[in-house]
């Protein structure tokens, strides 16, 4: 069993829609909760973080945690054709530095 | 931004014939890391550095080396590239704590014909 799953998609919605990503993890150990972002062929970059259970916002951006789950969202609403990219769940916690990566969902908004 | 940059960005090889990836950080930052990106499997750990001559294994290490003699450059090489090595190839170093924010570069598409 992987120690991160992330739902594969890929998802396609119309703009303005909102969007749920997921992710589970197994080691309750881990600490910080984040969400990648990554457009075609660039490298990913941190889009939120979070460290605690409950949710964080960021403009259309909201991450929420739920460690008695362990589970973690992000959610997109009003989504725009630029949201377009790959998502990937990240956290941190059992290896010094190391973050451990869910296998990224695909989202396409079509205008 | 942390600068971060990858060569080569492209690079096409045949299989047997060794390949060295080279990333190159600005920030000074102890921590840099190489992983694999592959359809259905999500970014994938080679090897990881935690410090000049500092390396060590991540979970697909096989077929892969590194060096790390310059805090500003990691090495990836494959000794003898094979078709399974095709790949899109992320370098990546890290801002120490409390956070650990990876910063990726853009990425080298290797090609094993």
């Amino acid at each position: 069993q992987k120690e991160v799953e992330q739902d594969p998609g890929p998802l396609s919605v119309p703009e303005g829609a909102i969007v749920s990503l997921n992710c589970t993890y197994s080691n309750s150990a881990f600490q910080y909760f984040m969400w990648y972002r990554q457009y075609s062929r660039k490298g990913p970059e941190l889009l939120m973080y979070t460290y605690s259970s409950g949710n964080k916002e960021d403009g259309r951006f909201t991450a929420q945690v739920d460690k008695s789950s362990k589970y973690i969202s992000l959610f997109i609403r009003d989504s725009q054709p630029s949201d377009s990219a790959t998502y990937l769940c990240a956290i941190y916690g059992t290896s010094y530095g190391k973050l451990t990566f869910g296998q990224g969902t695909i989202l396409t908004v079509h205008p | 931004d942390a600068g971060i940059t990858q060569s080569p960005r492209h690079k096409v090889t045949e299989t047997g014939t060794p390949v060295t990836l080279r990333c190159h950080q600005t920030e000074n930052h102890r921590y840099m890391y190489w992983y694999r990106q592959d359809p259905g499997h999500g970014l994938r750990l080679i090897h990881y550095s935690y410090g000049v001559k500092d390396t060590d294994k991540g979970e697909v290490s096989d077929g892969y080396s590194v060096s790390r003699s310059k805090t500003e450059d990691f090495l990836l090489t494959l000794e003898s590239a094979t078709s399974s090595q095709t790949s899109v190839y992320f370098c990546a170093s890290q801002r120490e704590g409390p956070l650990w924010e990876q910063y990726f570069g853009p990425g080298t598409r290797l090609t094993v014909t």
